[in-house]
């Protein structure tokens, strides 16, 4: 257990909807990272917060979106969905400025129809 | 884009036997880290070695870090059908923010026969 947990656990959606997937960080975690993880791959890095703003993105569109709140608990939200969003999404808490481990979440899985 | 890429992409072995899985990554990195992934669930972190360290032990554990190649090997010694998972590497830098990123590999598929 890493004391990060990620809501939905599974969820369909159809091409043009919006999703927005949620995670409550470890205790004391300040900084909560997001991958994307397609089938057979590794995870994508998408983004990072840190103190409610985006400190850090990788190669995602901006219909690829977050938040964090003064809790350090996060979403990530996708508009215009796309096939190949069709993931299991990570979130993953750490400690800024600490170099050390990620503490991942079990991810929520979408599925797009 | 992936910044690292493990070697061989899938692997198995009988139980009780070695297991060693490689990873080579492109750029210059703080540290190296190993995570595993259990099917279609979250990763674990495993093991975590510094650009200045060489070597490193956890238990059945060895890492090794050669920074003039590019390149990282995991040692499981004494495999156990509970090893079965999936192998991540991931580097970590930092980035244009000032914070340390963590870019993961493509992974090995690790199959352990009780």
């Amino acid at each position: 257990e890493t004391g990060v947990t990620q809501s939905p656990t599974h969820l369909i959606k159809t091409r043009g909807q919006q999703v927005t997937l949620r995670c409550s960080s470890q205790s004391g975690h300040n900084t909560v990272s997001w991958y994307q993880q397609a089938l057979g791959q590794g995870p994508q890095f998408i983004f990072q917060y840190y103190r409610e703003e985006e400190n850090g993105r990788g190669n995602f569109p901006p219909r690829f979106s977050g938040l964090q709140f003064p809790n350090y608990s996060s979403e990530l939200n996708v508009n215009a969905l796309e096939l190949d969003d069709s993931a299991l999404y990570l979130c993953a808490s750490s400690l800024q400025g600490r170099s050390g481990e990620l503490f991942f979440g079990e991810g929520s899985r979408l599925t797009v129809l | 884009s992936q910044q690292g890429e493990e070697d061989p992409q899938a692997l198995s072995i009988q139980e009780g036997e070695n297991a060693t899985m490689n990873c080579s990554y492109k750029t210059s990195i703080n540290n190296l880290q190993w995570y595993r992934q259990n099917s279609g669930r979250g990763l674990v972190h495993l093991i975590l070695i510094r650009s200045n360290e060489r070597e490193k032990h956890s238990g059945r554990l060895r890492v090794t870090l050669d920074t003039s190649k590019k390149s990282s090997s995991l040692l499981i010694t004494a495999s156990r059908a509970a090893d079965t998972a999936s192998y991540f590497c991931a580097t970590a830098r930092i980035s244009n923010f000032g914070n340390e990123k963590l870019t993961f590999g493509t992974g090995t598929r690790l199959t352990i026969i009780p």
